[in-house]
């Protein structure tokens, strides 16, 4: 069973503009991953925040992690059409010897 | 390799027909993943292998799906009388470790499977 689930399910918004997805989860966390899939293949990974730690940059991403409402977002700022993709979250249990993913966002970036 | 490899990048069979899928990981990474994806899906877990053995085979959907990873490097996914239902793309991803230190995973180009 998948432990996250994004929000929105679809986003389509302008280049230049700001992309904001969000995940929630269920069970008490290690980490969190967000990954980024082009055309159904081979994920890449974005950006890991550890379940002690509340934001987290790279470059155009910002990640941010409420353990205490067991949710996270992942932020991009000023788009680029390059960015249409889909966006996945996924947990490592505090218990757990894997990586749980959510369904995930598909996000389009117009030009 | 400089990443993971997998084949075939696809693979098109009949419906009873036997399978397997390889994934070779980035090398001295310990810790390696099958998951399956369906058209417009997320990631499924299939199973987990730490070194040679596979603490966690949890997400195998049947016993016509097994999978073995030899001298700590190359995994077999097979699937035995494939049913339409199996189609997917079957993704491996490796880490440098596995377990309560798991960090980044690396996936490879998956290998799409087509049952007739």
């Amino acid at each position: 069973s998948q432990q996250g689930e994004e929000d929105p399910q679809a986003l389509s918004i302008q280049e230049g503009e700001n992309a904001t997805m969000n995940c929630s989860y269920k069970t008490s966390i290690n980490n969190l991953q967000w990954y980024r899939q082009n055309s159904g293949r081979g994920l890449v990974h974005l950006i890991l925040i550890r379940s002690n730690e509340r934001e987290k940059h790279s470059g155009r991403l910002r990640v941010t992690l409420d353990t205490s409402k067991k949710s996270s977002s992942l932020l991009i700022t000023a788009s680029r059409a390059a960015d249409t993709a889909s966006y996945f979250c996924a947990t490592f249990g505090v218990n757990g010897n894997k990586l749980v993913f959510g369904a995930g966002t598909i996000l389009r970036v117009k030009s | 390799g400089a990443g993971v490899s997998q084949s075939p990048s696809n693979k098109v069979t009949e419906k009873g027909k036997d399978v397997e899928l390889r994934c070779d990981p980035i090398s001295g990474h310990t810790a390696l993943y099958w998951y399956r994806q369906s058209l417009g899906q997320g990631l499924e877990f299939l199973i987990y292998f730490q070194g040679n053995s596979a603490p966690d085979k949890s997400g195998l959907p049947s016993d016509r799906f097994s999978a073995e990873r030899t001298g700590g490097s190359v995994s077999t996914l097979t699937i035995q009388r494939t049913q339409q239902e199996d189609s997917a793309v079957y993704l491996c991803a490796s880490s440098l470790y596995g377990g309560g230190n798991t960090g980044e995973l690396f996936f490879g180009e998956g290998s799409r499977l087509t049952v007739l």
